[in-house]
């Protein structure tokens, strides 16, 4: 079971900062958090990873809480081509065999 | 482009055919592995190999039958498969398969009738 939370669905203005939040209260010590999108009809994309500290690359953000019990993925200037389902996982990475598991992540919509 | 590639991206097959997918990667990883993601599910894992030997096997039907002849490719082997088969097979690769991040292909789209 995917141990994370996600609202299924949000909006976003183009050009707006989209903040999509995830919840993973039982997250243990060694785990990560892991974001992918995917979009319509395609394989998921990898976006960003971080394990305590704020992550920054070219796509996005990642904004995680000190008690690290939640995390906030934020696109800072959205496009129409950012819509996609986006996906928080959390995973250890040094756990052998422990594989990703997908929920059904939040729809993200950019409307111009 | 992810660096793994999937072929064919669309097939469409009868009860009793028997075809195959296949991906390649082009990163250097040593870990591939194979998902499929029915209409409105989440991505569900199925195979996995490392080094070439399959590390684990989600209680896949025997219908479908993988092969990894070399790190840089996997194949998914289809047999006698079933309407409710019809889904997104996605491929993806990652260094090791222990906590590194995995870069997925574009996937096939696969229609059983």
């Amino acid at each position: 079971d995917a141990k994370t939370t996600q609202p299924p669905s949000m909006d976003c203005a183009e050009g707006r900062a989209a903040n999509l939040p995830c919840n993973h209260s039982t997250i243990s010590g060694n785990e990560y958090v892991y974001w992918y999108r995917q979009i319509h009809s395609q394989g998921p994309q990898y976006i960003i990873h971080g394990l305590k500290n704020n992550e920054t690359n070219e796509m996005a953000s990642l904004i995680i809480t000190e008690d690290r019990k939640s995390s906030t993925l934020i696109l800072p200037h959205a496009t129409l081509r950012d819509t996609a389902v986006y996906y928080c996982i959390v995973r250890s990475r040094d756990n052998y065999g422990q594989n990703f598991v997908f929920g059904p992540g939040t729809r993200l919509s950019v409307l111009p | 482009e992810t660096g793994v590639t999937q072929t064919p991206r669309h097939l469409v097959m009868g009860m009793t055919n028997k075809k195959s997918l296949k991906c390649e990667q082009h990163l250097g990883h040593n870990a591939m592995y194979w998902y499929k993601q029915s209409a409105k599910k989440p991505l569900e894992l199925m195979f996995v190999y490392n080094f070439k030997e399959q590390t684990e096997n989600n209680s896949v039907p025997s219908r479908f039958s993988p092969e990894c002849p070399n790190s840089s490719h996997l194949f998914l082997h289809l047999h006698t498969l079933q309407p409710e088969d019809s889904a997104l097979y996605l491929c993806a690769s990652s260094h090791r398969t222990s906590g590194e991040t995995q870069y997925f292909g574009p996937g096939t789209r696969l229609l059983v009738l």
